[in-house]
């Protein structure tokens, strides 16, 4: 079955970085477009990057562009979030998921991680 | 960028009931339009998908509907475990995507 397991939380004071990592298992993996999305306490949810099946193209959220920066690796099935430069407002769950569709940037997630806490605190 | 709206905020019923719970975007999404469900410490779960798309899985008391700017999700008979917090999000000329800020059904 799809699994999608986020490690590489923790605890950082502002202006660190954190490097996020999301596993996946359960389905072709060089032929899904992936996502973060995260979920500061007690709010609602943000989309924060995407990276297409093929790496040929990445796209983020405003709040987190030139900060935040999504990749993947074909030969560990694993997408990563290299976190610069953090700020007390990107505390939050981070999900990673899977687009909806193969080879196509759908746009929507069929499937997440139970997500990885990232505190931001001096 | 697409700004989605959803209310009621909060819609107190009981098991047995009908919910509707509605979303509403700043501008046109065409039908590009989904819901999730997300209890308590999980992740969310895609539940429609394309304004009225069952995702996998998921029982047929659910069902989307809607197009353009204004979108509804009914729970036709609500189960003890559908009690929970439903966002919408929409995928029109992305990015970025956005979320709405959730309705929550409760007890």
């Amino acid at each position: 079955q799809v699994q999608l397991v986020e490690s590489g939380g923790g605890v950082v004071q502002p202006g660190g970085s954190l490097r996020l990592s999301c596993a996946v298992s359960g389905f072709t993996f060089n032929t899904y477009g992936m996502h973060w999305v995260r979920q500061a306490p007690g709010k609602g949810l943000e989309w924060v990057a995407h990276i297409s099946f093929d790496e040929s193209f990445e796209y983020y959220a405003d709040s987190v562009k030139g900060r935040l920066l999504i990749s993947r690796d074909k030969s560990k099935n694993t997408i990563f979030l290299q976190m610069n430069t953090l700020r007390t407002e990107d505390t939050a769950v981070y999900f990673c998921a899977r687009d909806f569709r193969e080879y196509g940037g759908y746009a929507t997630f069929d499937y997440l991680g139970r997500g990885t806490q990232v505190t931001v605190s001096s | 960028e697409v700004f989605l709206t959803q209310s009621p905020a909060t819609l107190s019923l009981s098991p047995g009931e009908r919910a509707t719970l509605s979303c509403r975007a700043s501008q046109s999404v065409s039908n590009y339009l989904a819901w999730f469900q997300q209890k308590p410490g999980q992740a969310p779960r895609l539940l429609i998908y394309d304004a009225s798309n069952r995702a996998t899985g998921i029982p047929a008391r659910f069902s989307g509907s809607g197009s353009g700017t204004d979108f509804t999700l009914t729970i036709s008979s609500l189960e003890p475990e559908d009690f929970a917090v439903y966002y919408c999000q929409q995928r029109q000329n992305w990015p970025p995507v956005t979320f709405g800020p959730g309705t929550r059904v409760d007890v």
